[in-house]
């Protein structure tokens, strides 16, 4: 267990539909990465945000964006979905801002039927 | 920003035998390399890292080889396990670590054969 929290575990939605997919990152960490993982892809980094605010930005879609609150947690908003955006969603986290360990959640599979 | 190639994609390898992962990356900048396992269905987890003021780490069966000047890394398993069969991605971290993402590699799928 990397004590880094990812809900729910599984989502199915449809296509046109909106999620919302929840991190809690390891205590005292202050940085929160999503990337997303496609059936035999690789790890895409879509965004990260340190202690609040937004730090870099990947490959992320305009129908996608992301917040970490107050508490540190973060939620990645997936709209108007479509077929393609069927993956894993795997939050990370690390201490600070650069070129530290990251620790991956359980992810979520997302599945648009 | 950066770019990771893996290679091979896929290997096979017998019980007892090394296996041998090579990454390159392209930015010089870079200067940290770490390695995750990730089994089917399950998290990327960190099996080892290294940093550019390093030339090699070593953890048991694990070690990780690391030659700036050719911009290329290599992750090592000796005396591998059926247990060691998964999917291994290599990454660098990207505009020298300033934005803290990873940019990894496309994997490689290793499976090792009783």
């Amino acid at each position: 267990d990397s004590g880094v929290t990812q809900t729910p575990k599984h989502l199915i939605t449809a296509t046109g539909q909106r999620v919302t997919l929840r991190c809690s990152p390891r205590s005292g960490d202050l940085s929160v990465y999503w990337y997303q993982q496609s059936l035999d892809q690789g790890l895409q980094f879509l965004i990260q945000y340190y202690n609040g605010e937004e730090r870099a930005k990947g490959n992320i879609l305009e129908r996608f964006s992301a917040q970490q609150f107050p508490d540190l947690h973060s939620e990645l908003n997936l709209s108007s979905l479509e077929l393609g955006d069927s993956a894993l969603y795997f939050c990370a986290s690390s201490v600070g801002g650069a070129a530290d360990t990251q620790y991956f959640g359980p992810g979520t599979r997302l599945t648009v039927l | 920003g950066e770019n990771v190639e893996q290679h091979p994609s896929t290997l096979s390898v017998q019980e007892g035998d090394s296996a041998v992962i090579k990454c390159t990356y392209s930015d010089s900048a870079s200067n940290y390399f770490p390695w995750y396992k990730q089994e089917l269905g399950k998290r990327p987890q960190l099996i080892i890292d290294i940093r550019s003021n390093v030339g090699e780490k070593k953890d048991q069966r694990i070690a990780v080889t690391l030659n700036k000047t050719a911009k290329h890394f290599s992750l090592h398993i000796t005396e591998t396990q059926p247990e060691d069969s998964a999917v291994y991605f290599c990454a660098a971290d990207n505009y020298g670590g300033s934005q803290g993402n990873l940019i990894f590699g496309k994997g490689t799928k290793l499976s090792v054969k009783p």
